[in-house]
């Protein structure tokens, strides 16, 4: 089956500073890569995701970067904020497979004013 | 916006009673499906549903839990006989479509086994 992996598991950056999260997958069948972020004691919330057709897609201040080839995709948060502070999953979904989507093990961000 | 619910917010249970987590998908949605994430680690996938089956289940879905959607709107998480590792967030979600859709979650029962 699909196995995620995610890196770093801590992240502590200056408010202003950008932020990158970096995931890799091993079923080259994947093809839609989620983005959650989770806040303390709450539900996961996508904040942006990519399929296999795209190598990069971009939402103001949030980027994903996926590389097919080398099967990883990143999360790229520019000028972070203090309200940026979670905890993020990135995810695989693997194709014709209903959706079974495995989870990294998350990244903890921590954004210092 | 429409949004996944799920009741209740926390459940206390006894060791070996059988507990049942209900979750209302948005109304447009096809596919249902049932996550755990045990305090402090990630979420793990447990179950998809479609067209009133299992489409797929986590070797982590054993004989324990079963899963129902009863009537048209609620998606329900069964477990028989609860186990202190079964304490957990579970969090129900939903998506419009078959194919990598986007995937929305619900707030979440925390499961607590004494």
């Amino acid at each position: 089956g699909e196995n995620v992996e995610q890196h770093p598991s801590t992240l502590s950056v200056q408010e202003g500073d950008s932020a990158v999260i970096k995931c890799t997958y091993s079923d080259s069948a994947s093809n839609y890569f989620p983005w959650y972020k989770q806040e303390l004691g709450k539900r996961p919330q996508l904040i942006i995701d990519i399929r296999s057709n795209v190598g990069e897609k971009k939402d103001q201040r949030i980027a994903v970067t996926l590389n097919k080839t080398a099967k990883h995709f990143s999360l790229h948060i520019t000028e972070t904020q203090p309200e940026d502070s979670a905890v993020y999953f990135c995810a695989a979904s693997i194709r014709n497979n209903n959706n079974d989507m495995r989870f990294g093990a998350g990244t903890r961000l921590t954004v210092k004013p | 916006e429409p949004e996944v619910t799920q009741t209740p917010s926390h459940q206390v249970t006894q060791m070996g009673q059988e507990v049942i987590l209900r979750c209302v998908p948005i109304s447009n949605h096809l596919y249902f499906y049932w996550y755990r994430q045990i305090l402090g680690q990630k979420v793990e996938f447990l179950v998809s549903f479609y067209n009133n089956e299992i489409s797929e289940k986590s070797e982590i879905f054993d004989d324990q839990f079963s899963v129902e959607r009863p009537d048209g709107s609620n998606f329900t998480l069964k477990i028989r006989s609860t186990k202190l590792e079964d304490s957990a967030m579970y969090f129900c979600a939903s998506s419009r479509q078959r194919s990598t859709d986007t995937q929305y979650f619900g707030p979440g029962t925390r499961l607590t086994v004494l």
